[in-house]
């Protein structure tokens, strides 16, 4: 078990630049899932795929956030036409579909729109 | 507003002493986690409570989870420095199939020497 991997751990960009982020889950969770948190809050919820299927959406995540796991192993997380409001640590967290719903998050990506 | 209420947000304690954070809500949980963050990473799991009225220890960590399975606590007894973090509480609606997670704001714990 070597956890959720994250990369890259922190990306800067400029305003209007697009940036993919990747996420490796825990090998045997079928259960992906991207959240997004911002200075002084908790994660809050952006997408969820169960193997490759995308099953759920949060209206957080606008026309210019988009996310695929393709071989329902690893998933990314590509946000287009960056806006300041964007900066936030990207999280991605993996679970077992008959393990209840703990949750196992990796160390995140931080990203920082100028 | 939040799906779950947690409180206080901000704790500063000396070494030693007890406290304790809420985690409320007037929605019904099948599942309850808490996390501890440190700045810059992702949260870390501590426990998860599944059952209502169910009590359970992590060394000088106890966790409860309401018998309405709607609230939790985290009672830290004898807080040490390495103890400083950011606490969450997560749950998982009664009803959902999906397992999305709502989270707390977090209580920032501060444990002096």
């Amino acid at each position: 078990d070597t956890g959720v991997s994250q990369d890259p751990r922190h990306k800067i960009t400029k305003r209007g630049q697009n940036v993919t982020f990747r996420c490796d889950p825990i090998s045997e969770h079928n259960r992906l899932y991207w959240y997004r948190q911002t200075l002084g809050q908790g994660p809050e919820f952006l997408t969820y795929f169960q193997n490759e299927a995308q099953l759920e959406k949060s209206r957080l995540l606008s026309d210019r956030f988009s996310a695929e796991r393709p071989k329902g192993s690893f998933s990314t997380l590509e946000i287009q036409r960056t806006e300041q409001g964007d900066s936030a640590m990207y999280l991605c967290a993996s679970s077992r579909q008959t393990g209840g719903e703990t949750q196992y998050f990796g160390p995140g990506t931080r990203l920082l729109v100028l | 507003t939040q799906l779950l209420e947690q409180s206080p947000q901000f704790l500063s304690i000396q070494e030693g002493e007890n406290l304790t954070v809420y985690c409320n809500s007037s929605s019904v949980f099948s599942s309850l986690q808490w996390y501890r963050q440190e700045p810059g990473e992702g949260p870390v799991l501590l426990v998860t409570v599944v059952t209502g009225g169910e009590v359970k220890k992590l060394k000088r960590l106890t966790f409860q989870f309401g018998d309405a399975r709607k609230d939790s606590s985290l009672h830290i007894t004898a807080a040490q420095p390495g103890d400083t973090g950011l606490y969450l509480c997560a749950g998982a609606l009664r009803g959902s199939t999906l397992g999305r997670l709502y989270f707390g704001r977090g209580t920032q714990l501060t444990v002096w020497p």
